[in-house]
């Protein structure tokens, strides 16, 4: 089954604790995306990669980096997480190929509370 | 990309259509509208997307304005699981960003 797959789906811990929430999609796509959603204020893109090696920043980028050695993942790297970092995330993937054309698939989503 | 704009909410009885606007007036020739909804807080899932021309899948209908300036999604028998928060999204040159907004939260009602 085509599919993106995010890793833990709950997350509680600690600020300054460094975490990692992976992605992996199965769909041999080009393009990785990670979003943030907090109420009120919709989805917003933390980072996103068109390819392997390939990576650059979105709207809030702050706080978060990312790593493209393999296409199929896509991890999310919490150095030294902050409250404000508590939010629902998202991963999403895409063909490149057909640019616009192509539709984003989405993982299901993993919550992280920081305390 | 252009941005939308949507009403925040709607409500829908059950087992009727329901039709979702979408305004986009700066959408440009080669961005294409898209829809997704969001569940709870499940995932967005892809709905439809389109140009120029109505388009039709096994879940909805989108009706684009002949001038694109906006969009409605049609759900044509609305159930009870349809109730979700709904996004249109245009998606262009830029492609690699997706602009959500805050979409609208529609309550389908038995």
């Amino acid at each position: 089954e085509a599919q993106v797959t995010q890793n833990p789906r709950y997350l509680i811990t600690v600020t300054g604790k460094k975490l990692t929430v992976t992605c992996s999609q199965n769909m041999n796509h080009e393009y990785m995306s990670w979003y943030r959603q907090d109420p009120g204020l919709g989805l917003r893109q933390i980072y996103y990669s068109m390819n392997v090696e390939v990576t650059d920043k979105g709207d809030v980028p702050e706080g978060y980096k990312v790593s493209r050695k393999e296409k199929r993942n896509f991890p999310l790297i919490l150095e030294s997480p902050s409250p404000n970092q508590t939010s629902l995330y998202f991963c999403a993937s895409s063909f490149v190929v057909g640019s616009a054309n192509e539709k984003l698939f989405f993982g299901s989503g993993t919550q992280l509370s920081v305390l | 990309d252009a941005k939308t704009t949507q009403p925040t909410s709607m409500d829908c009885a059950e087992g009727r259509a329901a039709n979702l606007p979408c305004n986009h007036s700066t959408i440009s020739g080669n961005e294409y509208v898209y829809w997704y909804r969001q569940i709870h807080s499940q995932g967005p899932q892809y709905i439809i997307h389109g140009l120029k021309n109505n388009e039709t899948n096994e879940m909805a209908s989108l009706i684009i304005t002949e001038d694109r300036k906006s969009s409605t999604l049609i759900l044509p028998h609305a159930t009870l699981r349809d109730t979700a928060v709904y996004y249109c999204i245009v998606r262009g040159y830029n492609f690699n960003k997706f602009y959500f907004g805050s979409g609208t939260k529609l309550n389908v009602k038995p």
